[in-house]
This record gives C-alpha cells, structure tokens and sequence, in this order.
C-alpha cells in the first residue's frame, strides 16, 4: 500500500465553483498534515497545514482532517484560473523527520 | 527577505562527471532536506540534516553525497555512481526536528544529462 495516495486528476472545475481534493494516508500514527500548491515547473508552496480532526479554514482554502478515516482533503471555494495547478498532500512521518509526499492531483480551472 | 536559495536554476552533467547543487537558507532553520521529483511523480527524500555536522540517507541515497558544514547551507553532490540523474532537485528547511513543522521548499535546480 502507498503511504500517502492522491488520484492524479485532472480535476476539472468551472471557474467559480468549489474544487474537492482527497487524500488518503497509510500511517495511522501520523499527526501532521500539509497541503502543498506546485505551478508547472515551480517549487512546491505550502498553502495549509492541519493537525487536529475537523476542518481549518484560511480565506478560499479548507482542509479536513479525518485520522479514523486516514484521510484528509482541501476544498478550495470560488475557484479561479489561478488556482490550477498540482496539489501534493504531504504527511509528516512516524519518525518526524521527514514528509511523505502524495504525487499529487492536477486541478484545472475553466474560464 | 528570509528565503531558501537553489543554485544554479539548470545543470547538465557530463558522463563521469560529479555535479554539486548549492542550497543556502537565512531563516535560522536547523534541519535541511534534499529531495527529487521525477516528470508526474511525488517528491522522493535523497538526504536530511538535523542540525550542523549531522546528516542522514532518505529513501534514495545511493550516488548522492552531502556535507552541513555550516547551519545555513547543505550542498548536494550528484557523483557518477548516480546512473539516472535527470531531475527537478529541491532543497527544503523547516524549524527543528519537530512533526508539527511545515518545510518550506527553494525554487529548485533542473539537472539534465549532455
């Protein structure tokens, strides 16, 4: 089984609707939690982390964390052109010393 | 501005030939990653480094090296044992070892083979 699972996409969304992002993890003792935004040919930018069940919002972004489900997702509310990109969900390791990275999910924005 | 610097943005190796990626962060962090991306595939740890003088293997060390002389830089050497070089490297420093830091990532060097 993959540690940290992503359906590679692409996503597509018209512009102004919500975009769901999912995540699953393999690590049950996992406990932190990022989301990572990668424009074609940019270095990944973190855009959300989330430590604890529930949601955390910041501005358009929403991740939701589920640790009994192993899962964890971004939901990005009136979405723009801008937005498209490659989302890596990345999960902090058992060890602590580094992240586990999903390969990611493509979103495209339609006008 | 407080940042992670990658040099040079693009690399290109020669057969034999030992290529070193600079990595260089003014934001005090103590540990420092190296990790690869390869075209459609998540990023892949090469090295790690805790603190200054001590560094560990990631999942793909095999024809990589590292030093961390110094706090602020931790080099990445692609020697000749590395026979599939070709990708997107990044360079990644977070506070301390702590699982509830987030890393923050260069802009990356893209090495090619001549």
């Amino acid at each position: 089984q993959k540690e940290v699972e992503q359906n590679s996409g692409p996503l597509s969304v018209p512009e102004g609707a919500i975009a769901s992002l999912n995540c699953t993890y393999s690590d049950r003792v996992s406990q932190s939690f990022f989301w990572y935004r990668q424009y074609s040919g940019k270095s990944p930018e973190l855009i959300m982390s989330i430590y604890s069940n529930g949601d955390k919002e910041d501005g358009r972004f929403t991740a939701q964390l589920n640790k009994a489900s192993q899962y964890v997702s971004l939901l990005i509310r009136d979405s723009q052109p801008s937005d498209s990109a490659t989302y890596l969900c990345a999960v902090i390791r058992n060890s602590g010393y580094a992240l586990n990275f999903g390969k990611g999910t493509s979103l495209l924005v339609t006008p | 501005d407080g940042g992670i610097t990658q040099s040079p943005k693009y690399l290109f190796r020669k057969e034999g030939q030992n290529v070193t990626l600079s990595c260089e962060q003014n934001l005090n962090h103590d540990a420092m990653y190296w990790y690869r991306q390869d075209p459609g595939q998540g990023l892949r740890l090469i090295y790690y480094s805790q603190i200054v003088n001590d560094f560990q293997k990631g999942d793909i060390a095999e024809g990589y090296s590292v030093s961390r002389e110094k706090k602020e830089s931790f080099p990445l050497t692609v020697t000749s044992a590395q026979k599939n070089p070709t990708a997107f490297y990044l360079c990644a420093s977070s506070i301390g070892f702590n699982s509830n830091q987030p890393q923050h990532f260069g802009d990356g060097t893209r090495l090619s083979i001549l």
